[in-house]
């Protein structure tokens, strides 16, 4: 079965600031989303990352692929009160797999 | 881009009774929805795979005979709960696929705005 680790769990960071969020899987996959979670909501999709190297931003929100290291990063940068949310990965193999989730406080 | 609705958003219920959530894809054809719940601080779970004209594929521990799934057209899945508990309350979320499965990996989900139970 594919595991999906997300690191850290929890982060609490002063807005301005940036920081990396990690998300490594335990088999091939070539294609793999984050996704932001608000607090009583569904999910929203914020990037598909389909290769190898594969690098998409938006806004504040940066993720990278790395398929050989089987590693993701979702960097974060100059971070505002908004970005404050839950951000999932998740691995497409014959399912969709999960990562743990990590929850977003950015304070003032 | 492709919309999935859910209804209903919130339900309260009583213990015993049974609950039936849907799950439409409103501009695509879904041939493949998926089930899953979510508890308080924790990750998706996936209960069942959903597929158009035939039975649901339910994930290991989750009881088929309680958690009734019915595909039965390409734009709506129903997941109905039944004689429903308080231990089965949760946050429900379906996905719709956007195409098939493309060499054994899945494609694209879309993901419904959820549907959140509580059984008293």
């Amino acid at each position: 079965e594919l595991k999906v680790e997300q690191n850290p769990l929890f982060l609490s960071m002063q807005e301005g600031k940036n920081y990396t969020i990690y998300c490594n899987y335990s088999t091939t996959s070539d294609r793999l989303y984050w996704y932001r979670q608000d607090p009583g909501k569904s999910l929203e999709s914020l990037f598909v990352l389909l290769s190898n190297g594969a690098v998409k931003q938006e806004g504040r929100l940066m993720a990278s692929l790395d398929t050989k290291a089987r590693l993701s990063t979702l960097h974060i940068t100059a971070a505002v009160h908004d970005l404050s949310a839950t951000y999932f990965c998740a691995v497409a193999g014959n399912q969709f797999y999960f990562g743990t989730g990590t929850s977003l406080t950015v304070i003032p | 881009g492709a919309v999935v609705s859910q209804h209903p958003s919130w339900v309260i219920c009583k213990s015993g009774t049974s609950v039936k959530i849907e799950c439409r894809s409103l501009d695509f054809q879904a041939t493949t929805m998926f089930w899953y719940r979510q508890f308080p601080k924790q990750s998706l779970m996936l209960m069942a795979t959903s597929n158009e004209g035939s039975k649901a594929t339910y994930e290991q521990g989750v009881e088929k005979d309680k958690f009734l799934i019915n595909h039965a057209s390409l734009t709506l899945s129903t997941l109905t709960v039944t004689s429903a508990h308080p231990e089965d309350s949760s946050f429900y979320i379906c996905s719709a696929e956007g195409g098939g499965i493309t060499s054994g990996r899945r494609e694209t989900q879309y993901f419904g705005p959820g549907t959140r139970l509580l059984v008293l």
